[in-house]
C-alpha cells in the first residue's frame, strides 16, 4: 500500500521567517495531495491541497509544491505568524481520489514571537 | 451545516467494558471515514464507507473493533471490550465525492477522547 512519510517531525521558526515541510510517497498511482492543520486539541482542517496535474498552488502565505518524478511534495509557509503554531499533516490518496488518504506522521511547528 | 458531528467528545472507561462512538456526516456527503489518532502510530485509517456500505476494514486493528452504518446520517464504532491500548482520540470524517472544487474533501469531525482505564 501507499506510505508517506514527512519531515521533519518538529520544526522552530522565528516569526516572520518561512517554514517548509516535506513529504515523500510511495505509490505513483497517488495524485491528490492535501495538507490537514491541527491546532492543539482540535480537528486536522485542510488548508491547501494539490492534484497531480499541477506542479504548484498557492493560498496567500501558503503555498505546495509538487515533483511527481521524485514522488515528493512540500508546503510553504511565508512570513509566519503564532497563530500558524500547529501539528500539519501532509496525505496522499492512494486511489487518485480522496476517498482513502494515507497520512504522513505530522510537523509540530512552532512560531517563535 | 453543523459539519461533522461526533459523540461523546470524552469517554472514561474501564477495561473490558463496551464503547460505543458515535458520528453524523454531513448531510448530503456519500463517504464516511473513522479515524483513529496517537502519539505513537499518529493518524490511522480504521475503515470506510460508501453510500453506508463498508467498503474496506483493513485497517481496524482486531475483532474487538467494529462499525456500523444503518443510514446515511449515523454510524457507529463499537469496541468489545476494551482495552487500555484503545486508548486515543477517535475521528469520524466525511466527504462527497465527484468533480469540483469542493469534492472529495474530508471534513473531520472534534472526535472522541477515549480513556481506557
Amino acid at each position: 500500500g501507499e506510505n508517506v512519510e514527512q519531515h521533519p517531525s518538529t520544526l522552530s521558526v522565528q516569526e516572520g521567517d518561512s517554514a517548509v515541510i516535506k513529504c515523500t510517497y510511495s505509490d505513483s498511482a497517488s495524485n491528490y495531495f492535501p495538507w490537514y492543520k491541527q491546532e492543539l486539541g482540535k480537528r486536522p482542517q485542510l488548508i491547501i491541497d494539490i492534484r497531480s496535474n499541477v506542479g504548484e498552488k498557492k493560498d496567500q502565505r501558503i503555498a505546495v509544491t509538487l515533483n511527481k518524478t521524485a514522488k515528493h511534495f512540500s508546503l510553504h509557509i511565508t512570513e509566519t505568524q503564532p497563530e500558524d503554531s500547529a501539528v500539519y499533516f501532509c496525505a496522499a490518496s492512494l486511489r487518485g481520489s480522496a476517498r482513502q488518504l494515507t497520512f504522513g506522521s505530522g510537523t509540530q511547528l512552532t512560531v517563535l514571537p | 451545516d453543523a459539519g461533522v458531528i461526533q459523540s461523546p467528545r470524552h469517554e472514561v472507561t474501564e477495561m473490558g467494558q463496551e464503547v460505543t462512538l458515535r458520528c453524523k456526516p454531513i448531510s448530503g456527503h456519500d463517504y464516511l471515514f473513522w479515524y483513529r489518532q496517537t502519539m505513537m502510530r499518529g493518524l490511522e485509517l480504521l475503515i470506510y464507507f460508501n453510500n453506508n456500505v463498508p467498503i474496506d476494514d483493513s485497517g481496524m486493528p482486531e475483532d474487538r473493533f467494529s462499525a456500523k452504518m444503518p443510514n446515511a446520517s449515523f454510524s457507529t464504532l463499537k469496541i468489545q471490550p476494551s482495552e487500555p491500548r484503545d486508548s486515543a482520540v477517535y475521528f469520524c470524517a466525511s466527504s462527497l465525492a465527484g468533480q469540483g472544487v469542493s469534492k472529495n474533501i474530508q471534513y473531520f469531525g472534534a472526535g472522541t477522547r477515549l480513556s481506557v482505564l
